[in-house]
């Protein structure tokens, strides 16, 4: 199974601040059509999982626009330009280009 | 607006056996792939299982392969996940998610179903 290592799992950020999640695979998610299926999710405290970001930077529906996501091959990257405090949670890459799909650790972001 | 209502969770024994159910609404059910996806309690995600829309491609995961069978009913806009052979390490919310248009990911969830296996 491919293997999606997040970095850091603990961060703690002044509100107001930028932050930033590391999501590195074991392989590459470059699938044969051409795209790549890495997907970030946000699982606030006592929730349901939410989609963020598909297909490596594509925003939901719904999703500020201060929340973006980057990244190519193996190397992954979400951004919160300015953390909010609706922002806590719990954040996990995915991956779907191999099957199974599998998730990051999560990476709990908490306010200082 | 999309709802996915997951039931069925519960207590039971090693060895037993669940069906959970996800009743869909809001959208075009039988036109969508479905997954579930669990949540040990104060651990990460893990997929599950996958379905498409007509119930002829269906994946597991390694973990579950053989005890665990997905189906759905379009007719009734619903999901099943029938759990056999219960293991203490199959303790978890359970969720519902539906499948997004071409991203190969879980774009709504469900609110989650708890099961506990113990004996």
């Amino acid at each position: 199974d491919v293997v999606l290592t997040q970095s850091p799992l603990s961060l703690p950020v002044t509100l107001g601040q930028p932050a930033s999640i590391s999501c590195r695979s074991s392989q590459s998610l470059v699938y044969s059509d051409g795209n790549t299926y890495l997907h970030w999710f946000q699982q606030r405290p006592g929730q349901s999982p939410r989609r963020l970001i598909y297909k490596i930077s594509n925003r939901d529906s719904g999703v500020p626009d201060r929340f973006s996501g980057s990244g190519s091959g193996t190397d992954f990257t979400l951004k919160i330009s300015r953390v909010e405090a609706e922002d806590i949670g719990v954040y996990y890459c995915m991956q779907s280009t191999h099957w199974p799909g599998t998730f990051g650790q999560g990476t709990k972001l908490e306010i200082k | 607006e999309v709802r996915l209502v997951e039931s069925g969770g519960g207590l039971a024994k090693p060895g037993g056996s669940l069906r959970l159910s996800c009743a869909a609404s809001g959208f075009s059910f039988s036109t969508r792939s479905m997954n579930w996806v669990r949540q040990a309690p104060g651990e990460g995600l893990e997929w599950v299982s996958f379905i498409g829309s007509s119930g002829n491609d269906i994946y597991y995961a390694d973990s579950v392969r053989g005890r665990f069978t997905v189906s759905r009913d379009n007719a009734k806009n619903s999901l099943f996940l029938q759990i056999n052979s219960l293991r203490a390490e199959d303790t978890a919310v359970y969720y519902c998610a539906r499948e997004g248009k071409t991203t190969r990911s879980p774009s709504s969830w469900g609110q989650g179903t708890l099961v506990i296996v113990s004996s």
